[in-house]
């Protein structure tokens, strides 16, 4: 079965230090990843997108970057944080092999507050 | 400038009655709608899609409705249970994109109180 794993859970960091948040996808191949993020009272942000290895789309720009070592992991950086990167992050993928479905599968989130 | 819009940010419902959540859109390239639940702390989990070429979609208590002249669409919870309570976040994809490429509205805190 298709599983995401996202970690960690929370994440408490003062303002100008690095973030690096990890995604990992198991029981498909190739599938295309993304990072999406809540802010307070805002819906689901797509930030980025990747479709193979060491490919990334930015959707925004912004002070975060993403990268994709290996086909299932995809992660979430920053070089320094600010007080406005503060929120729920999310990643998902979608299937892309032959008969996969169309919905994209969320993984549990990472709640990151800066301060 | 949103284009999924969901413009009632919380709605309570009694169990047992009928839940509507509304979304309208303004883009008439989005090909695939998508409604997903979140309960706190959670990632988001897929409930129901319909796609563009349907005005109907059916799956258990829940059913999706979408009405292309009106660039609106809706979710019918029936009947409401107080398990359905979290929020719920209308998506939709342009035509051709990739299928995570999903763009959503703020969603809608369902409360159904027993």
């Amino acid at each position: 079965s298709q599983t995401i794993h996202q970690w960690p859970a929370t994440l408490v960091q003062p303002v100008g230090s690095p973030l690096s948040l990890e995604c990992t996808v198991e029981g498909t191949s190739n599938p295309n990843l993304y990072w999406y993020r809540q802010a307070a009272g805002r819906g689901l942000q797509l930030l980025f997108y990747s479709v193979g290895i060491g490919q990334i789309s930015s959707e925004v720009p912004q002070n975060l970057s993403a990268s994709r070592p290996q086909d299932r992991q995809f992660i979430l950086s920053s070089k320094k944080l600010l007080l406005s990167d503060s929120g729920f992050y999310l990643c998902a993928f979608a299937g892309t092999e032959s008969g996969a479905s169309t919905e994209a599968f969320f993984g549990q989130g990472t709640r990151l507050t800066v301060v | 400038d949103q284009q999924v819009k969901q413009n009632s940010p919380s709605l309570s419902v009694q169990e047992g009655r009928i839940s509507i959540l509304n979304c309208d859109y303004t883009n008439s390239m989005f090909d695939y709608f998508l409604w997903y639940k979140k309960y706190p702390a959670e990632g988001p989990t897929f409930l129901i899609s319909i796609s563009s070429i349907k005005d109907k979609n059916e799956d258990g208590r829940f059913t999706v409705f979408l009405n292309k002249s009106a660039k609106h669409l809706s979710l019918h919870i029936v009947p409401s249970q107080p398990g359905d309570s979290a929020v719920y976040f209308c998506a939709a994809r342009v035509y051709g994109g990739s299928q995570g490429n999903l763009i959503f509205g703020k969603g809608t805190k369902l409360s159904v109180k027993p």
